[in-house]
């Protein structure tokens, strides 16, 4: 059963805009939550992070959003650049879980058009 | 030197073959993990060592087996695989059992004939 979901397989967006990429999750102890980027023939590269004591962690033109109550945290890229382009991955995880035991979404592809 | 090193990038190999895949860090990191991700599934958690020593394995069949010789090595003994073992197998670490952010190799990418 997936514990982490990200229901859109992909998402095209226009240079300069805004991209917002969106993760549910159902296990109410997760206390940490991930974002990972792709790139084909490369490994997931950490990107940013939120703890479950916040509801926003920003980086730059990367800012996480947590809402605890709805278990939804979206990832929102400002501006979004052509490099910006790869699938990604949202994680969570628990201390009671192990803090090392990720539970990975199934990915979504954003593609920045120029 | 902030990179996870993973060889071979790609393996074949038959049913009763024996190989090795290989993982290396020297981020001084204390936590290594083995992931195995199949086509347009997330990764799952195969094995995670601790301190070099084996600390959770997820119910994976002993037809893997991992093998963390010193802090900065981390390998992955293949034996007797099937059709089904084909995936990416993600290496990673972290700084510590504790800590959340993992860092990844790029993976190998094994076909099993």
């Amino acid at each position: 059963d997936q514990q982490v979901k990200q229901n859109s397989p992909s998402l095209s967006v226009q240079e300069g805009r805004i991209s917002i990429l969106n993760c549910d999750y159902t296990n109410s102890m997760f206390d940490y939550f991930l974002w990972y980027k792709k790139y084909p023939a490369e490994g997931p590269t950490f990107l940013i992070s939120i703890s479950s004591i916040k509801d926003k962690n920003e980086d730059g033109r990367f800012t996480v959003f947590l809402n605890k109550s709805a278990k939804h945290l979206s990832l929102h890229i400002v501006p979004s650049q052509p490099g910006d382009s790869a699938v990604y991955f949202c994680a969570a995880t628990s201390r009671s879980t192990g803090a090392n035991n990720l539970f990975f979404g199934t990915g979504t592809r954003l593609t920045v058009i120029p | 030197d902030t990179e996870v090193t993973q060889t071979p990038k790609h393996l074949v190999m038959g049913m009763t073959n024996k190989k090795s895949l290989k993982c290396e860090q020297h981020m001084g990191h204390r936590a290594m993990y083995w992931y195995k991700q199949k086509a347009k599934k997330p990764p799952e958690l195969m094995f995670v060592y601790s301190y070099e020593k084996l600390s959770i394995n997820e119910s994976v069949p002993s037809r893997f087996s991992p093998e963390c010789p010193n802090s900065s090595l981390l390998n992955l003994h293949l034996h007797a695989l099937q059709p089904e073992d084909s995936a990416l197998y993600l290496c990673a670490s972290s700084q510590d059992p504790a800590s959340y952010e993992q860092y990844f190799g790029p993976g190998t990418r094994l076909t099993v004939t």
